[in-house]
């Protein structure tokens, strides 16, 4: 079952601030981020693993937390650059080290 | 850097047609996948493999098959194409199946098909 993600799609004036949320039915071993810019493929952003860490790429960073088998994607003063289509994919427990489940995407547009 | 290419951008073709996807990669990945991107629906993996001749069904294998007959070769079979085969097509690859967690996908620019 696809990980849900939310909300589908924001709008965001340049510096301001959003959260990405995506939660899966079962037990995560990683989450993975991406972000498709529109008509090309999606380039990787980040992995967070089970610990509850939390990592950053410039001025975007994500949380995870195992218990609530749930990933948070934090746009901080965005940018232009960042619109895009945002996707998390879920690496379950019991399929670890083999694939990978991606959400529906949530679409970002960061408007000057 | 890692390339993924495929074989078309665009591809119109008709329904019972039997299609091909080829996807290609120069960094010689083990792992390479077959998605489909639906709006509002994602990414949905088709087929994976892990190593050569091997294969494994995705979440929507139905109406598929695949091929993989060298390492840096992936290709998609639409035996028979529909109309509900009408998507985005993209293929990834990834230098392993690692044990302490899956490893960073390496997208192509994706196939958009359209079936008549």
């Amino acid at each position: 079952q696809q990980p849900v993600q939310s909300p589908q799609a924001v709008i965001l004036r340049e510096g301001e601030d959003a959260v990405i949320n995506c939660s899966s039915s079962k037990a995560l071993y990683s989450v993975h981020w991406y972000r498709q810019k529109h008509g090309e493929a999606p380039v990787f952003l980040m992995i967070l693993l089970k610990g509850g860490e939390q990592k950053g790429h410039d001025k975007i960073s994500a949380s995870f937390n195992e218990k609530k088998q749930q990933s948070s994607l934090y746009l901080t003063a965005s940018q232009l650059s960042y619109s895009g289509t945002y996707f998390c994919g879920t690496e379950s427990v019991e399929a670890a080290g083999n694939k990978l489940t991606f959400g529906g995407g949530t679409r970002v547009l960061v408007k000057p | 850097d890692v390339k993924v290419t495929q074989s078309s951008r665009y591809l119109v073709k008709r329904t019972g047609e039997k299609v091909f996807l080829e996807c290609v990669q120069d960094m010689d990945h083990e792992n390479m996948f077959w998605y489909r991107q639906d709006p509002g629906l994602g990414l949905r993996l088709i087929y994976f493999s892990y190593d050569v001749k091997m294969k494994e069904k995705g979440d929507i294998p139905e109406g598929y098959s695949v091929s993989r007959e060298k390492k840096e070769r992936f290709s998609l079979i639409l035996e028979s194409a529909s109309t509900n085969q009408t998507s985005m097509y993209l293929c990834a690859s990834s230098p392993r199946l690692g044990i302490a967690g899956t490893d960073t996908q390496y997208f192509g620019p994706g196939t958009r098909l359209t079936v008549l």
